[in-house]
């Protein structure tokens, strides 16, 4: 069967600190990946997808990258943190018509 | 690109009575429309996905119908209980894009 795992669960970090989440999947090969961010109390902001090694779509040009260096590892990162980037971050992995199945996050504080 | 919207935003019903939650969306070439359940502090997770090609499909107490023509597609849970409390966000594909839209979520409560 298929996992994901996606770390760490929590984090506090200081404004202009760099951050990387990794997220991995199991189980299963070429998947479509994505990163999400999800305010609290609000919906799910697409932030990145990649349908293969070396290929990231970006939803939203922030100061946020990603990157897929395995078939099944995806990789957030940002060079210097902002406020306004605190947040719930979701890995998912998907195939099209096909649901989601999401990471168990990563809450991030920017203080 | 794809555009969904949900409504309403917030749903209070009694235990036992049934939820409805309606989304639209704008591109007619979408054909996958997934609903996940968020409790609180938790991931989503997939309980009901409908395709283009089906207008009603049922699992248990839970029901989802699509009018393509109408481009509208709804949520029904019926006898509901205190444990289907959670924010549910419906979602459709982006035609040839490999991603959906996510709707901007619902949240029930159901009043024991």
């Amino acid at each position: 069967s298929q996992t994901i795992h996606q770390w760490p669960a929590t984090l506090v970090q200081p404004v202009g600190s760099p951050l990387s989440l990794e997220c991995t999947v199991e189980g299963t090969s070429n998947p479509n990946l994505y990163w999400y961010r999800q305010a609290a109390g609000r919906g799910l902001q697409l932030l990145f997808y990649s349908v293969g090694i070396g290929q990231i779509s970006s939803e939203v040009p922030q100061n946020l990258s990603a990157s897929r260096p395995q078939d099944r590892q995806f990789i957030l990162s940002s060079k210097k943190l902002l406020l306004s980037d605190s947040g719930f971050y979701l890995c998912a992995w998907g195939r099209v018509n096909y649901g989601y199945t999401f990471g168990s996050g990563t809450r991030l504080t920017v203080v | 690109g794809e555009n969904v919207e949900q409504h309403p935003s917030t749903l209070s019903v009694q235990e036992g009575d049934s939820a409805v939650i309606k989304c639209t969306y704008s591109d007619s070439a979408s054909n996958y429309f997934p609903w996940y359940k968020q409790e609180l502090g938790k991931r989503p997770q997939l309980i009901i996905d409908i395709r283009s090609n089906v207008g009603e499909k049922k699992d248990q107490r839970i029901a989802v119908t699509l009018n393509k023509t109408a481009k509208h597609f709804s949520l029904h849970i019926t006898e509901t209980q205190p444990e289907d409390s959670a924010v549910y966000f419906c979602a459709g594909d982006s035609g040839g894009y490999q991603k959906v839209t996510f709707g901007t979520g619902t949240k029930l409560q159901v009043i024991p």
